[in-house]
């Protein structure tokens, strides 16, 4: 099975901040990555797929970049419904598999 | 409104078994790709099996041959069986259109399984 890593695990951040979190594949995956936000005891919601395409209705501070092994998501200004956990996800291959999650929370 | 509703978690003993129902309105199941994915209480997300609008199933390795996708096309649901449960089933289990084959879109609330005795 790929194995997904983020960085960092959680990180600090103000309203405005602009915030990159990376993601690795274990092995080349072309684009096939999204990128999803959860809330707490919400279920997650589709930001970004095939790498760096926005998804319907996603505020434009949102975008992904990246291909083969190496992805990031940056919020370009941080707003305060940005707060939550990201998580990658690959679907090159069977299984499917997530990233174990980055938490962006308020310094 | 495209919405999915997840129902059928509940409390099971180790070893039993418990079927989840995922009802879709806006569109239809059956010609999409569709995905269950579950979160431990407090873990990330791991996705389970998905069916093809064409009839195709894949599992994790973990719920294989314990687990079964399926839909019934006439009530525009899709459902998961889960046999021979473990305590490591745990887990709210969240129901999503794999749409186009690309992207997790449209996700159900979840319904929360416990396997305890």
């Amino acid at each position: 099975a790929i194995q997904m890593t983020q960085s960092p695990s959680s990180l600090s951040a103000s309203v405005g901040d602009r915030v990159t979190i990376t993601c690795r594949a274990s092995q080349g995956i072309r684009n096939d990555l999204g990128w999803y936000q959860q809330k707490p005891g919400k279920a997650p919601k589709l930001l970004i797929y095939a790498a760096s395409i926005l998804q319907s209705g996603v505020p434009s501070r949102f975008s992904g970049s990246g291909s083969g092994t190496d992805f990031t998501l940056t919020i370009s200004s941080l707003q305060p419904e940005d707060f939550a956990t990201y998580y990658c996800l690959q679907d090159f291959n069977y299984p499917i598999t997530f990233g174990p999650g980055t938490k962006v929370d308020i310094e | 409104e495209v919405q999915l509703v997840d129902s059928g978690g509940g409390l099971v003993q180790p070893g039993g078994s418990l079927r989840l129902s995922c009802a879709a309105s806006g569109f239809t199941v059956s010609s999409n790709y569709m995905s269950w994915v579950r979160q431990a209480p407090g873990k990330g997300l791991e996705w389970v099996s998905v069916i093809y609008s064409g009839g195709s199933t894949y599992y994790a390795d973990s719920v294989k041959g314990r687990f079964t996708i399926s839909r019934d096309n006439s009530k525009n649901t899709l459902y998961l069986q889960m046999n021979s449960l473990r305590a490591d089933d745990t887990a709210v289990y969240y129901c999503a259109r794999y749409w186009g084959g690309d992207a997790l879109d449209i996700w159900g609330q979840g319904t929360m399984v416990t396997v305890s005795s």
